[in-house]
């Protein structure tokens, strides 16, 4: 089955910082790649995804990239705020039947004021 | 908000008990997938409903059983409680005729003692 692994495990950074959270999956047929924020408490939100005709999708100060021949992709958040701070999964599909993601073990963005 | 809605809240159980937890899809969304999330993992898949029929499963003993209703709401059912079994439990809805986004619900937090 499907394999995501996600580095780092935690990030702190500064208010004003860009942060970014790598991926990597292992199977070549996955095709749908979302990212959730979970703050302390809350349920997952979904912030971004991309699909694989894509390489690239942004939104305001998020943005993710994918490239699929190193089966890797990344979210990126520029101009951080404290905000910002919880913690991000990401998540990859593939087709064949109704969407099941197998989710990466998340990374704990800590932004210091 | 999502439209996504789960019951109880909170649950605390012992060992070798049954547990029925409850979710509301958003309006409009025809598949319920159900997670576990131990403390500082990802969502772990468990399975998929769709069409009132089970659509996919992860790797969970056959104690953990679903049910969907007309209506889309769901159930997940857990019998003989183990200490490991000690998490949160989201269930996200989706829809067949959209992108397959899932949305999740605020969760359940079951303990067992």
């Amino acid at each position: 089955g499907e394999n995501v692994e996600q580095h780092p495990s935690t990030l702190s950074v500064q208010e004003g910082d860009s942060a970014v959270i790598k991926c990597t999956y292992s199977d070549s047929a996955s095709n749908y790649f979302p990212w959730y924020k979970q703050e302390l408490g809350k349920r997952p939100q979904l912030i971004i995804d991309i699909r694989s005709n894509v390489g690239e999708k942004k939104d305001q100060r998020i943005a993710v990239t994918l490239n699929k021949t190193a089966k890797h992709f990344s979210l990126h958040i520029t101009e951080t705020q404290p905000e910002d701070s919880a913690v991000y999964f990401c998540a990859a599909s593939k087709p064949g039947g109704s969407y099941i993601p197998t989710f990466g073990r998340g990374t704990s963005l800590i932004v210091h004021p | 908000e999502t439209g996504v809605t789960q019951s109880p809240t909170h649950l605390i159980k012992t060992r070798g008990q049954q547990v029925t937890l409850r979710c509301s899809s958003q309006s409009g969304h025809n598949t319920v997938s159900w997670y576990q999330q131990a403390l500082g993992q990802g969502p772990q898949f468990i399975f998929q409903y769709y069409r009132e029929e089970e659509n996919g499963r992860g790797n969970f003993p056959p104690r953990f059983s679903g049910l969907q209703f007309p209506n889309y709401s769901s159930e997940l059912n857990v019998n003989a409680l183990e200490l490991d079994d000690s998490a949160l439990y989201l269930c996200a809805s989706s829809s067949t005729a959209g992108d397959d986004t899932q949305y999740f619900g605020p969760g359940t937090r079951l303990t067992v003692l």
